[in-house]
This record gives structure tokens, sequence and C-alpha cells, in this order.
């Protein structure tokens, strides 16, 4: 059972727009940053939102993120086929004194 | 380019140890925080271990505290996972990770290396 706690599956058409959300509580959401992982089928992970809604070099502002309390949410629009991958929210805890992640949510570009 | 290169990983016997290595280059390794994280075959991403830049503090998951060791090497730029008493549960990918701002995002990850623990 994952501290942070993600959708397992999402799914949208193409060109569309999907959030996934990432649920926590005050030792790590609530006073912590969140970032957020795109993982393809296959390869390893890739930093895709930091700081809660920032965006690394090199990622499109297809993508966003937000914070609010105990709560993070990842929006992706204009969906494409090659955004199919699984994403994972992750940030620290305070209280464990641990780095912690969601469960992960696979979406699916129908 | 930032670049991290995982090692060491292979086949192992339950109660066995391992030692992983992250050879780390195109950054000036010394300032930034590393992490471990894991991920078993069809599984979400599972943390194991936080070291701090100069290696005085470190932080592991309960799942493998008092078992396995993360250190570092500065000078070589390396960073280590020293796996002991291993379990068939700690069978995964075994990712090294640069921790951008202590504690705050992991912007860089190695490929990978694949440890199976297994008679």
């Amino acid at each position: 059972q994952s501290v942070l706690t993600q959708p397992p599956s999402v799914s949208a058409a193409p060109g569309q727009k999907v959030t996934i959300s990432c649920s926590g509580s005050s030792s790590n959401i609530g006073n912590n940053y969140v970032s957020w992982y795109q993982q393809l089928p296959g390869t390893a992970p890739k930093l895709l939102i930091y700081d809660n809604n920032k965006r690394p070099s090199g990622i499109p502002d297809r993508f966003s993120g937000s914070k609010s309390g105990t709560s993070a949410t990842l929006g992706i629009t204009g969906l494409q086929t090659g955004d199919e991958a699984d994403y994972y929210c992750g940030t620290w805890d305070s209280s464990l004194t641990t780095w912690v992640f969601g469960g992960g949510t696979k979406l699916t570009v129908l | 380019q930032v670049q991290l290169v995982e090692s060491g990983g292979g086949v192992v016997q339950p109660g066995k140890s391992l030692r992983l290595s992250c050879a780390a280059s195109g950054f000036t390794f010394s300032s930034y925080a590393m992490h471990w994280v894991r991920q078993a075959p069809g599984k979400g991403l599972e943390w194991v271990a936080l070291i701090s830049k100069d290696g005085s503090n470190k932080f592991y998951a309960d799942s493998v505290k008092g078992r396995f060791t993360i250190s570092r090497d500065n000078s070589k730029n390396t960073l280590y996972l020293q796996m002991n008493s291993l379990r068939a549960e700690d069978t995964a990918v075994y990712y090294c990770a640069r921790d951008q701002t202590t504690g705050t995002n992991l912007d860089y990850w190695g490929q990978g290396t694949l440890v199976t623990v297994s008679s």
C-alpha cells in the first residue's frame, strides 16, 4: 500500500485532456514539493514536473502540475498515442524521513 | 550531458550479497544527493535509499533497513548500494537517480540494472 494514492488507470481519446490525481497527507504532499515522473514502456522513469508545477527543459507545455493542500494533480492536454505510459507522483515524507512514490497510473490513449 | 550508468546486477541466491555501482558523469557529482529506486517486475516504483552530497546523511526504506547500505565515493564519481541478506522480494530493476535539490525531485535517472534473487 503506497503512502501516496493514485488511480490505477485513466484513459482518454487522442487530442483530449486527462488528469491524474495524487493524494497524500500533511507530512508529505501538504508540506513538501511534489514531482511527477513518466515511464514509457521498457524505459527508465523521466522527470516530468517538479516543484509542484514546473516543467524541466524539453517537456512540452501540454503537461502541467498543480497542488492544493494534501493533493496534487497532473494534467495532460492534446493527448497523443506517445503519451501512453505509467505516471508516478513523488515527494519527501517528513515524518517517515523517506521519499515516497504513488502506486502509479497507467495512461491509455484510446 | 548528465549520465548515470548502473552496473553490478545479476542472479544471486537468497541470503547472499551483491554490490551495485552507479557511475556518474556530466555534472559535479559531489554537489548532489543521490537515490536508489527499484522496480519489481510488473510493479511500481519503490524508493530504496538516499545519501547526502557528502555522504554524512543516509535514509532507507523500512523494507531494506539493516540489510542495504548506500554509500558514495566523490573522488570516483560513483554511488554504491551494498545489498546483504538478499530475499526473493528484492528482485527488481535498480535505478540510481540524482536529486536536483535534496529531497525535492529526482531529475536524472540511470537505465537500471536487474537484480534477480533466486535459488
